[in-house]
């Protein structure tokens, strides 16, 4: 079957600093992936997707990476914030669904 | 612009009770339609999806089920609630058509579900 998976273990890291979530798959490249952002008690909501023919995708502070060889996505934000504080989820593409991975809560301290 | 509603945003159930709880979304036409459930700490696991009205798949056996009665509404139940049943419930929909597996998922603010 197809996995999503990605550290259950918190990441802590400075204001300031580069924050890098990692994402791992299994079997074969899924067509995309993409990154959502939860808050406690919300829904997650939708950051970036990247296609399996990009190496890479920027948004802002946000930057997505997609390695078929490594069978691994790695989402870095850049100059983190307080408020950058969340759940990260990765997601595959499926028949009509998306898998998700777990998450990884990343808390950024001042 | 579109925009999606759950309701109720929390509820205590006694163990053995029914459940209904409704999703709607506003604003596009013929959406897939998504039921998650999020235990405490966990990710997401998806329990149902739908590509119309009245078509329904169920990704994993239990004692839920799940209806779609009109284009944009999608209904999740129980007809006795369990223990387990505890979690943060969480309707979502995409593009539909058959491209849709490519699509982003927009999230409702959820229910939290608390089965004593």
């Amino acid at each position: 079957s197809q996995k999503i998976e990605q550290n259950s273990e918190a990441l802590n890291i400075q204001e300031g600093k580069t924050a890098t979530l990692t994402c791992n798959y299994t079997n074969y490249s899924p067509a995309y992936l993409q990154w959502y952002r939860q808050d406690p008690g919300r829904g997650p909501v939708f950051l970036l997707l990247i296609r399996e023919n990009e190496k890479e995708k920027r948004k802002e502070r946000l930057k997505v990476t997609f390695d078929t060889t490594l069978k691994q996505s790695l989402f870095h934000i850049t100059a983190s914030q307080p408020a950058d504080s969340a759940t990260y989820l990765c997601a595959r593409g499926g028949f009509q669904k998306l898998v998700f991975g777990t998450g990884t809560r990343l808390l950024v301290s001042p | 612009s579109q925009t999606i509603h759950q309701w109720p945003a929390t509820l205590v159930q006694p163990v053995g009770s029914p459940l209904s709880l409704e999703c709607t979304v506003e604003g596009t036409s013929n959406p897939n339609l998504y039921w998650y459930r999020q235990a405490a700490g966990r990710g997401l696991q998806l329990l149902f999806y739908s590509v119309g009205i009245g078509q329904i798949s169920s990704e994993v056996p239990q004692n839920l089920s799940a209806s779609r009665p009109q284009d944009r509404q999608f209904i999740l139940s129980s007809k006795k609630l369990l223990l387990s049943d505890s979690g943060f419930y969480l309707c979502a929909w995409s593009v539909g058509g058959l491209a849709a597996y490519q699509e982003t998922q927009y999230f409702g603010p959820g229910t939290r579900l608390l089965v004593l």
